[in-house]
């Protein structure tokens, strides 16, 4: 079955401390690859994208994630933190149709 | 951009009530919305996909006679939580699709507490 693995539940960092946050996916065909982004409070919105191309993609607020197939991995990085970052981080993998199927999540928590 | 609405946010009701959720798409006519349960420190649980018009797809293991879903329009989706128990207390989120390439837009979620 296809699942959506993220490597830590919860990460506590300084301002200005570099993030990355893993994301494993199973599933050997073409894929559609997203991170979505809970902050406190609010609902779940898309902070990036992969669909084909660069497999080097940004988001909103300098994040990033990169798509290595061979690793069937899409981390997400961002060189420095602000404590507004905090939020929840779900990875997310789209193999076709309407169906997506997302990562446990992790806590990210910025310490100003 | 795109915006769902889900209401209400919170609930709480007595065991063996029947409890509603809507979930709108406010400036857009979504193909198909989603109705997701997360557990405390867990991930997203799809339970169903709804197209407009249609019945439900339901996942494994969910309930259909439990879980009610309707899809009366491109805008709006309701789920309805039948003869509630306390084990149905978890937080329910919406979501909806425009296209098949797996970007979603999510409602804030409904927080259901039953007593």
């Amino acid at each position: 079955a296809q699942s959506v693995s993220q490597h830590n539940h919860h990460v506590i960092l300084s301002e200005a401390a570099s993030l990355e946050l893993g994301c494993n996916y199973s599933y050997g065909g073409t894929v559609n690859l997203f991170w979505y982004v809970q902050y406190p409070g609010q609902h779940l919105q898309l902070l990036l994208k992969y669909f084909s191309g660069d497999p080097l993609v940004k988001g909103i607020k300098g994040f990033e994630a990169e798509f290595i197939k061979s690793k069937f991995s899409f981390n997400l990085r961002k060189p420095s933190v602000q404590w507004s970052d905090t939020a929840e981080y779900f990875c997310a993998v789209n193999t076709g149709g309407f169906k997506t199927i997302f990562g446990a999540g992790t806590r990210l928590f910025v310490k100003a | 951009g795109a915006v769902v609405s889900q209401h209400p946010s919170r609930v709480i009701c007595k065991s063996g009530t029947s409890v509603k959720i809507e979930c709108r798409s406010l400036d857009f006519q979504a193909t198909t919305m989603f109705w997701y349960r997360q557990f405390p420190k867990q991930s997203l649980m799809l339970m169903a996909t709804s197209n407009e018009g249609s019945k439900a797809t339901y996942e494994q293991g969910v309930e259909k006679d439990k879980f009610l879903i309707n899809h009366a329009s491109l805008t709006l989706s309701t789920l309805t939580v039948t003869s509630a128990h306390p084990e149905d207390s978890s937080f329910y989120i919406c979501s909806a699709s425009l296209e098949k390439d797996g970007i979603q837009y999510f409602g804030a979620g409904t927080r259901l507490s039953v007593l």
